[in-house]
């Protein structure tokens, strides 16, 4: 069964742009979360999607967005970037929904990394 | 808000001796979960361990298992036989249990190095 696929591998963009970041995830799964990865914030959630809705959203400005299709592959778009915004960007998927999610790991992909310039 | 410490930045390990890596949280929850991910350079995160709190054994796996102290709210992580192949970043997760989703919440994380 193939992994968690996230494109691209590296994206280099500058300040003000937006970009969008494509993850697929493993076949049969409907759950992707993304997360956040910099060395001073470490590593946080951005949000979850579960059957093309949004379940939970972590604590990031509204220039993040996200959406799932119904094939579950998801999409994160960052609009107007700023430095601060350079990253690896992390999306994971799982099987489970409800509250039986936790018997489902989550699997991550290689990520996304970022920069602003 | 919960909160979860990884207070050892890096630590180093001879090739098939034991280290444990520490982790403490803050919850007012009674039921959640805590994990051990491993991040290699490749970048992927690898789920190594994972615990309900509801459990009072300690979870187990392979040359991996953990010492959960809940009353005290820390989560170690001890890994026997160390192999270079362990060398990687590991990050505690915490994790409600009374809400659907995979919402974690990580700690800083500990650099484990091994020595051959």
């Amino acid at each position: 069964k193939a992994g968690v696929t996230q494109t691209p591998r590296y994206l280099i963009k500058t300040r003000g742009q937006q970009v969008t970041l494509s993850c697929s995830p493993i076949s049969g799964h409907r759950s992707v979360s993304w997360y956040q990865q910099t060395p001073g914030q470490g590593l946080q959630f951005l949000f979850e999607y579960f059957s093309e809705t949004q379940r939970n959203k972590g604590n990031f400005p509204g220039r993040f967005s996200g959406r799932q299709f119904s094939n579950s592959r998801s999409e994160m778009n960052v609009s107007t970037l700023e430095l601060g915004d350079s990253a690896l960007y992390l999306c994971a998927s799982s099987a489970g929904g409800g509250d039986s999610s936790y018997n489902s790991p989550l699997h991550f992909g290689n990520g996304t990394r970022l920069t602003v310039t | 808000a919960q909160t979860v410490t990884q207070s050892q930045p890096e630590m180093s390990v001879q090739e098939a001796e034991t280290v444990t890596l520490s982790c403490t949280y803050d919850t007012s929850e009674s039921d959640y979960y805590l994990f051990w991910y491993k991040q290699p350079p490749s970048r992927q995160m690898i789920l190594v361990i994972r615990q309900e709190a509801y459990k009072q054994q300690n979870a187990t796996e392979n040359r991996f298992s953990v010492n959960f102290q809940k009353a005290a709210k820390s989560f170690s992580l001890k890994i026997s036989d160390s192999q270079l192949g362990d060398a990687a970043m590991y990050f505690c997760a915490y994790r409600r249990g009374q809400i659907a989703g995979n919402m974690l919440t990580f700690g800083g994380g500990t650099r484990l190095m091994v020595k051959p």
